[in-house]
């Protein structure tokens, strides 16, 4: 299994729902990460998690809360969010070694009305 | 701090054309890494290229090319006889290990390569 995958593709929500993203990897990969893209811009780091433990939260606003509940699984909950939150959001994962590259999931689409 | 820059916003040619996409970076580090990716319509972002900066080795796989030069803090990509599948959005990224295994990625602000048919 070569592939990190996303649920669900697509969300929507409104202000003051709670809902979750979830992204899992079975390769084996200690290092997982949730970035941020809108529209014509290149991805932003939000939060890594290394060996189970966050390692970078790049100032994210507590709306957002990250949780690795073991190595496979990255869950991003969501909480009283924002029109502007609404974004195309990309979890990634990538061996223990540190240099590789990185693994892309296909991302959720996130709309907050 | 480290940066990617990537000068050309959107590239548009005819369908077997050769292109070339720019890529600039900076960093105080001596030891780095610098990649490539694809990002087509789909959204999943696409591994190209791992370029680590004591191999100044150029690369071909197939109909793409890097070049990377040390000298001049670049590394470009090129891609031979383009089709129109090649259409995405490509990023060049630096990348600093900052924790155990775990690495951030610093992306340029992408290059949109559109191939007409």
């Amino acid at each position: 299994d070569t592939e990190v995958t996303q649920t669900p593709k697509h969300l929507v929500m409104g202000m003051t729902n709670k809902k979750s993203l979830k992204c899992e990897q079975h390769m084996g990969h200690r290092a997982m990460y949730w970035y941020k893209q809108k529209a014509k811009k290149p991805p932003e780091l939000m939060f890594v998690y290394s060996y189970e433990k966050l390692s970078i939260n790049e100032s994210v606003p507590s709306r957002f809360s990250p949780e690795c509940p073991n190595s496979s699984l990255l869950n991003l909950h969501l909480h009283a969010l924002q029109p502007e939150d609404s974004a195309l959001y990309l979890c990634a994962s990538s061996p223990p070694r540190g240099a590789d590259e990185q693994f892309f999931g296909p991302g959720t689409r996130l709309t907050v009305l | 701090a480290q940066k990617v820059t990537q000068a050309q916003t959107e590239i548009s040619v005819v369908e077997k054309e050769d292109v070339t996409l720019d890529c600039v970076y900076e960093t105080r580090d001596t030891t780095y890494y610098l990649f490539w990716y694809k990002q087509p319509p789909s959204g999943e972002l696409v591994f190209l290229i791992r370029r680590n900066s004591f191999d100044e080795q150029n690369e071909i796989s197939g109909r793409y090319s890097w070049n990377f030069q040390k000298s001049t803090s670049s590394f470009n990509f090129t891609i031979t006889a383009s089709q129109v599948v090649d259409s995405a959005v490509y990023f060049c990224a630096l990348s600093e290990e900052v924790r155990r295994g775990a690495q951030k990625l610093v992306f340029g602000q992408g290059t949109r390569l559109t191939i007409n048919p």
